[in-house]
């Protein structure tokens, strides 16, 4: 199994630009994240979703649009980047069970620069 | 508004040394600590976790302590190794239906040789 990949690895954008980062997961993983990560600050949730078709908001959204069509994808969008958007991207996965807290995979991550 | 707090920002031990990383949280409705290891240019993966109705877990050269009255909670690496430089993130999460995870801001670990 290949756990959580993403694509692409490295990306350069220019002010303006968009782009879809693209998660990918093989584990029939119900829930799946988005965080950035910024030196000091730890990761950040950006967006999450609880299953197929689903999406909801986390701590940092604003500039990010994400999509849950197909149960094993997660994607994140930029629409117009701006230089605060340069960070490293981690998607994450995780199952679904009832009762408590589990642990989530990540994927290697995207380091994105706008320039 | 920052949930957990982690402290030291770095740390430097020598070989064979203890590691202590600690962590702080303000929501008692938090009932699951892990803490992540994270190497240069990978991403997090998990290290050990526990829930709040023990005080303490031990994986091998790794302990995490835990402190609800306090709500504080502690990661020891005994024996440290160089294999063991990484950043180390501290979470806490409140189970429901999202699973979402709240990190601390990470500690920089060094073990010299």
């Amino acid at each position: 199994n290949a756990g959580v990949t993403q694509t692409p690895k490295f990306r350069v954008l220019k002010t303006g630009q968009s782009m879809t980062l693209l998660c990918a997961q093989d584990m029939n993983h119900e829930y799946m994240y988005w965080y950035r990560q910024d030196p000091g600050m730890g990761l950040r949730l950006i967006h999450y979703s609880v299953g197929e078709g689903t999406t909801a908001k986390g701590e940092v959204p604003d500039g990010y649009n994400v999509s849950r069509l197909k149960k094993q994808n997660f994607l994140l969008g930029l629409e117009s980047a701006a230089p605060s958007q340069t960070s490293v991207y981690f998607c994450a996965s995780s199952l679904a069970l009832a009762g408590g807290s589990y642990e989530q995979y990540f994927g290697p991550g995207t380091r994105l620069t706008v320039t | 508004q920052q949930q957990v707090k982690q402290s030291p920002q770095s740390l430097i031990v020598q070989k064979g040394g203890i590691s202590i990383i600690n962590c702080a949280y303000e929501n008692t409705a938090f009932d699951y600590f892990p803490w992540y290891q994270q190497f240069p240019g990978k991403g997090p993966a998990l290290l050990i976790a526990i829930r709040p109705d023990v005080s303490e877990k031990k994986e091998g050269r790794f302990t995490i302590s835990f402190n609800k009255s306090a709500k504080q909670f502690s990661l020891h690496i005994m024996d440290s190794q160089p294999g063991d430089s990484a950043t180390y993130f501290c979470a806490a999460s409140r189970g429901g239906a999202t699973n979402k995870l709240i990190f601390g801001t990470g500690t920089l670990l060094a073990v010299q040789p």
